[in-house]
């Protein structure tokens, strides 16, 4: 079946410009996380939506990033006025399952992820 | 807040031998589960391995296995008769038992000599 997409696989953006990035989960995946990976590091948590619900957004680093997924299926990353700190590969992923509702829980939620984006800022 | 750290940026291993890479982390909580996940050029995040912290016992893939010291926090992956397709940047993460963030170490570049 197919996997986690994001487009555009490459985004080149001048410095100001507005950008959208987006993610297509795996059909049914209730879960959406979008992570940042700056060049050399691992990737980092930005935010979590489970169905069109946006339930921790505390890795977004600015006012400048919003994500949105109306519908509960395809998510959008935008980014304001670009800067060049904000070059980075961003990635996207999926899962059946939500969050834990409550209290600790053995369950085991794959994350599925993309192929990412890579958005350099000039 | 829980930290995972990498310590080796890079390492190289002859093919068909076996290479460690390693892997310390900090974390307050008991439950939780740590991966080692793939990354090649294409990006795609790829799980190699998982171990559930509530487990003694540790976790094997075919070639990878894992060698979980709960007491010491630390977390490698061996891999052995290593190949050509095993290089890539290799991160070390931890996900809470009581949310699905996941929290990745900044990585192992392996390179795997002919």
């Amino acid at each position: 079946g197919a996997g986690v997409s994001q487009s555009p696989r490459y985004k080149v953006a001048k410095r100001g410009q507005d950008v959208a990035l987006r993610c297509d989960p795996i059909s049914g995946h209730v879960s959406l996380f979008w992570y940042q990976q700056a060049l050399g590091q691992g990737p980092e948590f930005l935010t979590y939506f489970q169905n069109e619900a946006q339930l921790d957004k505390s890795g977004l680093p600015s006012d400048r990033f919003f994500a949105e997924r109306p519908e509960g299926s395809v998510s959008t990353l935008k980014i304001q006025r670009t800067q060049q700190e904000d070059s980075a590969v961003y990635l996207c992923a999926s899962s059946r399952q939500a969050y834990p509702s409550g209290g600790i829980t053995n369950s085991y939620n794959e994350q599925f992820f993309g192929p990412g984006t890579r958005l350099t800022v000039l | 807040a829980q930290t995972v750290t990498q310590s080796q940026p890079e390492m190289s291993v002859q093919e068909a031998e076996t290479v460690t890479l390693s892997c310390t982390y900090d974390t307050s909580e008991s439950d939780y589960y740590l991966f080692w996940y793939k990354q090649p050029p294409s990006r795609q995040m790829i799980l190699v391995i998982r171990q559930e912290a509530y487990k003694q016992q540790n976790a094997t893939e075919n070639r990878f296995s894992v060698n979980f010291q709960k007491a010491a926090k630390s977390f490698s992956l061996k891999i052995s008769d290593s190949q050509l397709g095993d290089a890539a940047m290799y991160f070390c993460a931890y996900r809470s038992n009581r949310d699905d963030k996941i929290i990745f170490g900044k990585g192992t570049r392996l390179h795997i000599l002919p």
